[in-house]
């Protein structure tokens, strides 16, 4: 199974900030990643797709990146509603494992 | 508009049975693959299983092989979890999501709001 580990696991930030989570996956996945958001009490939202592509109505400061084996999500001025849980997940292959979670304080 | 709908969690003792359901609409659901996803309270998300438009593929997690059944109904828009030997450790919210395949990748692009099941 592929493991995907996500740093850090919480982040104290403030409205404004710039904000870069990482996802390391145990083997290549190419660019089979995709990044979620999710808000207490609600299903999670997909925010970016293969590794770096963003999804309909997604706010253009959420930009992913990487390949392989190394990924980010950066958000580039946090806005109040983004204060959330964020989660990478690789589709490369089952079981389509997903990174353990950055909450965002 | 493309939504997802879950029905049939609840309390079940350990080694009981449940039987969750998720009706789409607003998208060709045969088109689709589709798949469950749980989250165990307070923990993060866990995929559990992808079954294809025709079923004629599915893949699961080793934790439920042989405990749990995937299933769907592509004339009702239905898919469906039939879960047996229940475990305490398999409390959590259940999501089902939309797998579409975009260029060769996928991704969960359409979540219910999550059914909740409870082992005890």
């Amino acid at each position: 199974d592929i493991q995907m580990t996500q740093s850090p696991s919480s982040l104290s930030t403030s409205v404004g900030d710039r904000v870069t989570i990482t996802c390391r996956a145990s083997h290549s996945i190419s660019t089979y990643l995709n990044w979620y958001q999710q808000k207490p009490g609600k299903a999670p939202k997909l925010l970016i797709y293969a590794a770096s592509t963003l999804q309909s109505g997604v706010p253009s400061r959420f930009t992913g990146s990487g390949s392989g084996t190394d990924f980010t999500l950066t958000v580039s001025s946090l806005q109040p509603e983004d204060f959330a849980t964020y989660y990478c997940q690789q589709s490369h292959s089952a079981p389509y494992t997903f990174g353990q979670g950055t909450k965002l304080e | 508009e493309a939504q997802l709908v879950e029905s049939g969690g609840g309390l079940v003792q350990p080694g009981g049975s449940l039987r969750l359901s998720c009706v789409g609409s607003g998208f060709t659901f045969s088109n689709y693959w589709m798949s469950w996803v749980r989250q165990a309270p307070g923990k993060g998300l866990e995929w559990v299983a992808n079954i294809k438009g025709d079923e004629s593929e599915q893949y699961s997690l080793d934790s439920v092989k042989g405990r749990f059944t995937f299933s769907r109904d592509n004339a009702k828009s239905s898919l469906y979890l039939q879960m047996n030997s229940l475990r305490a450790e398999d409390t959590a919210v259940y999501y089902c999501a939309r797998l579409p395949n975009v260029f060769g990748t996928y991704n969960f692009d359409i979540w219910g709001q999550g059914t909740t099941v409870v082992v005890s």
